[in-house]
């Protein structure tokens, strides 16, 4: 157990519609990072947020969006979902924003579903 | 565009036997190269990292092999047991830059008694 949790385990949903994944870092860390693993664009790398504030942005669409409330936890929202959104989530948190040895704690994923 | 190739796709190992895989990477800022373990139904998990300024390390069975100038790196697996077979990823990051992984395309790795 990595110490990082996400809920939804599992989200099916239809095309159009909108869903919120949430993400919990592990206790003392400030860095959350979002990514999607799909079968044909595997694991790629979307937004990173450290302490509340964007940090990084990868291959993230405009449909999407994410932030770190206060407490640190993160959200992650897909809007007008369209089918090749299915894939796996993850969250990864680490301590920092990144340096020597900053380590990324993945959690178990969300397995999005989009019909 | 892909930074980072890693092959082979799949792999099947006799138990007790060496697994290797392979990681080449373009971006010549990458100053991070970590391997991540994936059990099916679970997220990754960080098994051994490396930085360019040494060309070998070692955690129990698992050795990270460098070459800086050929911009590859590599994971063997010595002694490979059932409980090894997992998909595995190699990355690779930027320090200071986001710290946002960039990852290979996976191996799913089976090792047979």
């Amino acid at each position: 157990d990595s110490g990082v949790t996400q809920t939804p385990k599992h989200l099916i949903t239809a095309t159009g519609q909108r869903v919120t994944l949430r993400c919990s870092p592990r206790s003392g860390d400030l860095s959350v990072y979002w990514y999607q693993q799909s079968l044909d664009q595997g694991l790629q790398f979307l937004i990173q947020y450290y302490n509340g504030e964007e940090r990084a942005k990868g291959n993230i669409l405009e449909r999407f969006s994410a932030q770190q409330f206060p407490d640190l936890h993160s959200e992650l929202n897909l809007s007008s979902l369209e089918l090749g959104d299915s894939a796996l989530y993850f969250c990864a948190s680490s301590v920092a924003a990144g340096g020597n040895g900053d380590t990324q704690y993945f959690g178990p994923g969300t397995r999005l579903t989009v019909l | 565009q892909q930074q980072v190739k890693q092959s082979p796709q799949s792999l099947i190992v006799q138990k007790g036997g060496i697994s290797i895989i392979n990681c080449a990477y373009e971006n010549t800022a990458f100053d991070y190269f970590p391997w991540y373990q994936q059990f099916p139904g679970k997220g990754p998990a960080l098994l051994i990292a490396i930085r360019p300024d040494v060309s070998e390390k070692k955690e129990g069975r698992f050795t990270i092999s460098f070459n800086k100038s050929a911009k590859q790196f590599s994971l063997h697996i010595m002694d490979s047991q059932p409980g090894d077979s997992a998909t595995y990823f190699c990355a690779a990051s930027i320090t200071g830059g986001g710290n946002k992984l960039t990852f290979g395309t996976g191996t799913q790795l089976k090792v047979e008694l």
